[in-house]
């Protein structure tokens, strides 16, 4: 079945490292893919997207790009800030599988001052 | 549109008690999620609705866990009876599947304490 797959955490960083977070997918069809973060004590909200092959998705300073060949979306930041510090979780949309979401298990970002 | 709405935000109950969780998903969207969370397996789909019909509910945890969706605007999730391992947050989630770009919103979820 569908799965995604993401780095563990935690993740620790000092402020204006450069960030990474692997994520790779399998999927049947062409899903549409996702990063949501969770700030402490909040619901998850939606960080950015890519609905199809070589798209980038982009917003905050951080941006993901749609890998096919590699089935991966890995989330980039050049310059993280104490307030990034959140759980990041990638997901997946299959419209070979009724459009269920599925999220990875996530991962914790800490960003030193 | 307000969001997913849900309720209560914080909930604290004996063992053995019934403990019931309410959602209200965004007008128009026809799927609804129910997530736990916990810092031992992250984030879990409990089930999923799609036009008020249950489609998933393979990832409920026991015959103690039950949900509804009666109409389009509303759904529970009950717990009958209640037990200190379902100490958690649940969360609920809706979208919309009119397109690609199908995205869940989510509720700020419901803190489980079972005492």
């Amino acid at each position: 079945g569908d799965s995604v797959t993401q780095m563990e955490g935690p993740v620790t960083l000092s402020e204006e490292a450069f960030l990474t977070i692997n994520c790779t997918y399998t999927a049947t069809g062409y899903p549409s893919l996702f990063w949501y973060v969770q700030y402490p004590g909040e619901g998850l909200q939606l960080l950015l997207k890519a609905t199809k092959a070589d798209d980038k998705g982009s917003n905050k300073g951080f941006e993901a790009t749609y890998r096919k060949e590699t089935t991966s979306f890995h989330l980039e930041k050049g310059s993280v800030q104490v307030s990034d510090s959140a759980v990041y979780f990638c997901a997946l949309s299959d419209p070979n599988r009724d459009d269920k979401i599925i999220f990875g298990k996530g991962t914790r970002l800490h960003i030193l001052p | 549109d307000a969001g997913v709405i849900q309720s209560p935000r914080h909930e604290v109950t004996e063992m053995g008690q019934e403990v019931t969780l309410r959602c209200k998903p965004i007008s128009g969207h026809d799927y609804l999620f129910w997530y736990r969370q916990t810092m031992m397996r992250g984030l879990e789909l409990l089930i999923y609705f799609n036009n008020n019909v249950p489609i998933d509910d393979s990832g409920m945890p026991e015959d103690r866990f039950s949900a509804k969706m009666p109409n389009a605007s509303f759904s529970t999730l009950k717990i009958q009876p209640s037990e200190p391992r379902d100490s958690a947050v649940y969360f609920c989630a809706s979208s919309f599947t009119g397109s690609m770009n199908t995205e869940a919103f989510f509720g700020q979820g419901t803190r489980l304490t079972v005492v």
